[in-house]
């Protein structure tokens, strides 16, 4: 039972336009969520997070939005940049004692961009 | 600061041998967590070490094991290996096991298994 659902396998933008990458979660516990990118031959690098008592994140070009009632959230990259190809991923986590080193990941989106 | 680090890169084992894996975290980390990835499965999580303590472990069979020593170096055994234990498995570490602490990845192990 996949709890963090990336539906898209792949997303291919222009460059200079905006990239939307969704997740969907079913866990309610989940309370913090995260976005990682992936190069190949590298391992993921944290790029953007989100506590459950916000609805957005803004960090330069990243922007996270939470939707807790759809249990949905989004990245959003503006402007979209050739070096974003990449795979990205979605994560959470929740644990009731507050140390929640098991992230959840979901199966990834591979974003191109085309110059 | 160097980071995380992983070794060997790439493995080839055959079915029925056993396999270990290390990984050094970033100085000063002292939580170390494995992932593994398969293609399409995105990362599952394996377990996660802190002051050589298993804290956490995922839902993983009883074949794959981990250590921590007392310098935060980690290693992770899979023994009786299977076809499917082929794999990526990703370290991560970070500085302790605060709520919502950055984790850290390593550039991974490439396990196949023939």
């Amino acid at each position: 039972d996949q709890q963090v659902k990336q539906n898209s396998p792949s997303l291919s933008v222009q460059e200079g336009r905006i990239s939307i990458l969704n997740c969907d979660y079913t866990n309610s516990m989940f309370d913090y969520f995260l976005w990682y990118k992936k190069y190949p031959a590298e391992g993921p690098t944290f790029l953007i997070s989100i506590s459950s008592i916000k609805d957005k994140n803004e960090d330069g070009r990243f922007t996270v939005f939470l939707n807790k009632s759809a249990k949905h959230l989004s990245l959003h990259i503006v402007p979209s940049q050739p070096g974003d190809s990449a795979v990205y991923f979605c994560a959470a986590s929740g644990d009731a004692s507050g140390s929640a080193r098991q992230l959840t990941f979901g199966s990834g989106t591979q974003l191109t961009v085309l110059p | 600061k160097a980071g995380v680090t992983q070794t060997p890169r790439y493995l080839i084992k055959t079915r029925g041998q056993q396999v270990t894996l290390s990984c050094s975290p970033i100085s000063g980390h002292r939580s170390v967590s494995w992932y593994q990835q398969t293609p399409g499965q995105g990362l599952q999580f394996l377990f996660e070490y802190f002051s050589e303590t298993q804290r956490n472990k995922g839902n993983f069979p009883g074949r794959f094991s981990g250590r921590q020593f007392s310098n935060s170096r980690s290693e992770m055994n899979v023994s009786t290996l299977e076809l499917g234990d082929s794999a990526l498995y990703l370290c991560a570490s970070s500085a302790n096991r605060l709520a919502n602490e950055k984790l850290f990845f390593g550039s991974g192990t490439q396990l196949s298994v023939l």
